[in-house]
């Protein structure tokens, strides 16, 4: 069945350290997507990144980069130099072309707390 | 150009009453998905709507349901609420059906059943 597992419940930092979230996935489909959300107190929740299942390439943005690894069903997610605006909750989710078209199965989130 | 809004904020009721959320989705998107993130949890998916059709459904009772408008707005009911229907109600709104399009999500509307 379709699962998508972050571990890390809360991760606290300090200003300039850096971070990653982990997210480990589970799916029988070859063809998925698989996307980062962030959600700031506010509630709703910002798009990261996507990255389908045939593209591995790593990608960088800003301090921001990912890391997929279709071996071990991970796509983990690094903040370089985090700082105060990056406390949030994370969340790590999943697209499959089966199944109910669109949904997005999401993990339980990683709380990240940044302190100055 | 205007995200997606959602209807009303904050929602305080009652159990076994009704209730109805709304949503409009971003100028152009005719696909509306609705979510729900008890605390401390991930959000779940519960419907998806394209065309004024359903096209999924997740995990829920009966007593959820929804529709979508010719403007492709939409409307998530839920009747006779139960304490376990306390949560954010997210909407999420995408260019079309596919599962790899990406959805851009509202505000969400915070339901608290006493």
């Amino acid at each position: 069945a379709q699962k998508v597992t972050q571990a890390q419940t809360e991760i606290s930092v300090v200003e300039k350290e850096d971070v990653t979230l982990d997210c480990v996935y589970e799916t029988r489909d070859t063809t998925y997507y698989l996307f980062w959300y962030k959600q700031p107190p506010s509630g709703e929740l910002v798009f990261l990144i996507r990255r389908n299942s045939f593209d591995e390439q790593n990608e960088i943005s800003g301090r921001y980069s990912w890391n997929f690894q279709k071996s071990t069903s991970s796509f983990n997610f690094t903040i370089t130099a985090s700082q105060v605006v990056d406390s949030a909750v994370y969340f790590c989710a999943l697209s499959e072309v089966a199944g109910s078209q669109g949904n997005l199965i999401f993990g339980k989130g990683t709380k990240l707390s940044v302190k100055p | 150009d205007a995200g997606v809004t959602q209807s009303p904020t904050h929602l305080i009721k009652t159990r076994g009453q009704h209730v109805t959320l709304r949503c409009s989705p971003i100028s152009g998107h005719k696909s509306v998905s609705w979510y729900q993130q008890v605390l401390g949890q991930g959000p779940q998916f519960i419907f998806q709507y394209y065309e004024k059709e359903e096209r999924g459904r997740g995990n829920f009772p009966d007593r959820f349901s929804a529709r979508q408008f010719p403007n492709y707005s939409s409307e998530l009911n839920v009747n006779a609420l139960l304490l376990g229907d306390s949560a954010l109600y997210l909407c999420a709104s995408s260019l079309g059906l596919a599962f790899y399009n990406e959805q851009f999500f509202g505000p969400g509307t915070r339901l608290t059943v006493l």
